[in-house]
This record gives C-alpha cells, structure tokens and sequence, in this order.
C-alpha cells in the first residue's frame, strides 16, 4: 500500500463548480499534512497547510480526519486558473523541516 | 528575494555517462532535499540534509546516485553510470529549519538516450 494515495482524476469540471479531493496516508504517526500545487511542467508550490481544526483560505478549505486517515480538499466557485494537479503531502514531524512524502497527485481541469 | 535555483534546466546525455546536476537553496534555509519526478508520476524522494547532520539517504535508488552539500549551501546530485530509466526531472527544494514547508526549484530535465 501506498504511504499516500490519491484519485489521479481527472477532475473535469465547470467554472463555478465546487470539487472536493480526498487523500487517504497509511502511517499513523503522521503529524503534518499540506496540499501543494503542481502546473504542467512547473514544480510545486505549497498551496495550504492542514490543520486538525481545518482551515480555509478564500474559496479553499482544508480537513483532517485523523480517525480516519484522510485529508480533503475542497474549492468553490472554480477558476479556470486553478487548472493543475493537487499534491497531498504528509510527514510525521511538527514544526521542524523533515522528509515529506508526496502522493501522486490528482489532476484538474476546470472548463468554461 | 532569490528562490531555489537548479542548473542546467535541462540535460541530455548519453546512456553510460555521468551527471551532476547543481541545486542552489535559498540563503539560510538549513535543510536541503531532492526528488525525482518521472513523467506523469508523482515525486520520488532521493535524499535530505539537514545541517551538519548526516544525510538521509534512504531514498537512493541505487550506488549509482549519491549527493553531497558544502555547508548549508549548495549540493551536487551525480548519477554515474546514466540509465534510460533515469530520465526524469530532477527537483530540490529548500526549507528552514523550523518550518514544513518546502520551497522547489525550477528542476533539472535530465534525458539519457
């Protein structure tokens, strides 16, 4: 089994849309969890951290469910410029710079 | 400010040469990481450094790959012996110490034909 695992899409959605993306990890010991952003042939960029409480930032909110293992992410009212694919990234270390380990990403094409 | 710099931005070589692929981190960023990101996969980790201490290299796919870093400021990923299977893109990234997030370069495309 995969350490992170994610719907590879992709996603094909219209503008305005809501889409919301899961990602499930396997260890257990797992304390930090972010959402990077990946455009075609450009490298990631750290689009938010998740937080236990969840968070949202503009039209992007991040969960957590410990419980279950799994990190979503959901975005409101679709831009075409959010056209890209989605990393869910997780490392079991808080507050220190350590490994991260990717999923492989899940991709999204937003339509007019 | 300067972000991650990587060079060459794209190498092509010949199956059986050697490589070094150069990565540049931001100034004061204490921890140094490298993936490999094959085409239409996602990032495979290679090896991480962290300050002085030893490296983390359990990410090496094989003797052939090894990297090294002077100080807290740039590193050297070699591939000795150029396999098909190595081409890939070739990303570093950068982080402070105390904080998650990691900061990419532009990659490296390495082609072996």
């Amino acid at each position: 089994r995969k350490e992170v695992e994610q719907d590879p899409g992709p996603f094909n959605v219209p503008e305005g849309a809501t889409v919301a993306f899961n990602c499930t990890y396997s260890n257990s010991a797992s304390q930090s969890f972010f959402w990077y952003r990946q455009d075609c042939r450009k490298e990631p960029k750290l689009l938010m951290s998740v937080y236990s409480s969840g968070n949202e930032d503009g039209r992007f909110t991040a969960q957590l469910n410990r419980a279950s293992q799994y990190i979503s992410l959901l975005i409101r009212d679709s831009k075409l410029s959010d056209s890209a694919t989605y990393l869910c990234v997780v490392t079991p270390h808080t507050g220190t710079a350590s490994k991260l380990t990717f999923g492989t990403g899940t991709r999204l094409q937003v339509t007019l | 400010g300067a972000g991650v710099s990587q060079s060459p931005s794209n190498k092509v070589t010949e199956k059986g040469k050697d490589v070094e692929l150069r990565c540049d981190p931001i100034s004061g960023h204490t921890a140094l990481y490298w993936y490999r990101q094959r085409l239409g996969q996602g990032l495979e980790f290679l090896i991480y450094f962290q300050g002085n201490s030893a490296p983390d290299k359990s990410g090496l796919p094989s003797d052939r790959f090894s990297a090294e870093r002077t100080g807290e400021s740039v590193s050297t990923l070699t591939i000795q012996r150029t396999q098909q299977e190595d081409s890939a893109v070739y990303l570093c990234a950068s982080s402070p110490v105390m904080v998650g997030e990691q900061f990419f370069g532009p990659g490296t495309r390495l082609t072996v034909l």
